[in-house]
């Protein structure tokens, strides 16, 4: 167990409706990082947080948003979903932003199906 | 930009062969971090090893063995003894420490099945 949660586990949804994703970092860890697993691109990294703020931005589309909120829980948000969102989602936690490397702890993921 | 190759799709092997899944990273950085991931079956992401671009020292773990050569851009994963537990997708990734965010570049994985 890695300690960080994510839910819910699985969803299931309609093409054009919105979902949120959750995650909780391990506790401690101050940086949130999303990642996206589908079987078009593969893992890729979407966006990361650190402290509230958005830190780094990937292939992130603009139907998807992120926040950390004070808890530093971070909520990532899927608008207008197409049957291309379908994917395994991951959320990871570091203690910190960058720089001298931290070690990513991964969530178990949620994974969404967009039927 | 940092990139990761792992020509390998899918390997099947039987139980008690060696294995050799390979890496092939690309970066200008000259700090960055290597790393494994194992996904079995459940989906989730385990975490196998570290790698600093300042330690091309070899290292065993166990079944586990990992060849890193800086000379080569490679970084290949090698289990001894293969076991059906091993079976998984094996995802090697990089890091470069340049970057603001310390974000992993993902290979493509290679899908191990290792038969009884």
């Amino acid at each position: 167990d890695s300690g960080v949660t994510q839910t819910p586990k699985h969803l299931i949804t309609a093409t054009g409706q919105r979902v949120t994703l959750r995650c909780s970092p391990r506790s401690g860890d101050l940086s949130v990082y999303w990642y996206q697993q589908s079987l078009d691109q593969g893992l890729q990294f979407l966006i990361q947080y650190y402290n509230g703020e958005e830190r780094a931005k990937g292939n992130i589309l603009e139907r998807f948003s992120a926040q950390q909120f004070p808890d530093l829980h971070s909520e990532l948000n899927l608008s207008s979903l197409e049957l291309g969102d379908s994917a395994l989602y991951f959320c990871a936690s570091s203690a910190q932003p960058g720089g001298t490397y931290n070690e990513q702890f991964f969530g178990p993921g949620t994974r969404l199906t967009v039927l | 930009a940092q990139k990761v190759t792992q020509a390998q799709t899918e390997i099947s092997v039987v139980e008690k062969e060696d294995v050799t899944l390979d890496c092939v990273y690309e970066t200008r950085d000259t700090t960055y971090y290597l790393f494994w991931y194992k996904q079995p079956p459940s989906g989730e992401l385990v975490f196998l090893i570290r790698r600093n671009s300042f330690d091309e020292q070899n290292e065993i773990s166990g079944r586990y063995s990992w060849n890193f050569q800086k000379s080569t851009s490679s970084f290949n994963f090698t289990i001894t003894a293969s076991q059906v537990v091993d079976s998984a997708v094996y995802f090697c990734a990089l890091s470069e420490a340049d970057n603001a965010g310390n974000m992993l570049t993902f290979g493509g994985g290679t899908r191990l099945m290792v038969k009884p």
